[in-house]
């Protein structure tokens, strides 16, 4: 079974600047994650897609990040206009029911 | 509200001896917990975890948990240590519909040879 993919592996950019990141979940499942997780830090949940809808954003810096997860399966997660304190790693996981299964991240640098 | 707290920030250990990486939890309600791996450059890779049935977990590669509700602690521990064991580890709870993880900060295992 082919698991979670995520591409760019990693992005450097200069503040201000735009970068998408995108995922494809394991065939099948239906619940969709996106992660922060900054150096020295535990992952934190940025939002969760059900299908297509999304269940929570709440901890989503709206003013600057964006996700869609169109027709229920790729999603793509954005940040428009970048700063220092992005630099992260931003994980993806989806889930059939209650596991959930990560993908190897998207290390991103802003500079 | 839930959160974990994980009381070591880097854990060091020989390899072939013991290991005890130590978690707290707070919850409302009785709680999912889980154990996550991540070696570098790699995603999480789930343990082992708890939902209400056995109070010892017995995970991957060794390891097992034991839930004390008494203590509200779900330590890890896995009883001979080796090389490849080296990776940060979270303790994770989980409880809700929605099932959203909330993580500890994450304990970094060093084995010494």
């Amino acid at each position: 079974e082919a698991g979670v993919a995520q591409s760019p592996r990693y992005k450097i950019i200069e503040k201000r600047q735009s970068v998408a990141f995108w995922c494809n979940p394991i065939s099948g499942h239906a619940t969709l994650y996106w992660y922060q997780q900054i150096l020295g830090q535990g992952p934190k949940l940025l939002i969760q897609f059900q299908n297509n809808g999304v269940v929570d954003d709440s901890q989503l810096p709206k003013d600057r990040f964006s996700a869609e997860r169109l027709k229920g399966v790729d999603s793509t997660l954005k940040i428009q206009p970048a700063k220092l304190e992005d630099s992260a790693v931003y994980l993806c996981a989806s889930s059939p029911r209650y596991e959930q299964f990560f993908g190897p991240g998207t290390r991103l640098t802003v500079l | 509200a839930q959160s974990v707290t994980q009381l070591d920030s880097h854990v060091s250990v020989s390899e072939g001896t013991p290991v005890l990486l130590r978690c707290n939890y707070s919850s409302s309600y009785s709680p999912s917990l889980f154990w996550y791996v991540q070696h570098p450059n790699k995603g999480l890779q789930l343990l082992l975890k708890y939902t209400s049935a056995a109070t010892l977990v017995k995970g991957i590669n060794g390891f097992e948990a034991e839930f004390k509700k008494s203590e509200t602690s779900f330590h890890l521990t896995k009883p001979s240590a080796h090389m490849s064991d080296a990776a940060e580890y979270f303790c994770v709870v989980t409880m809700g519909s929605a099932r959203q993880l909330t993580f500890g900060s994450g304990t970094q295992l060093t084995v010494l040879p």
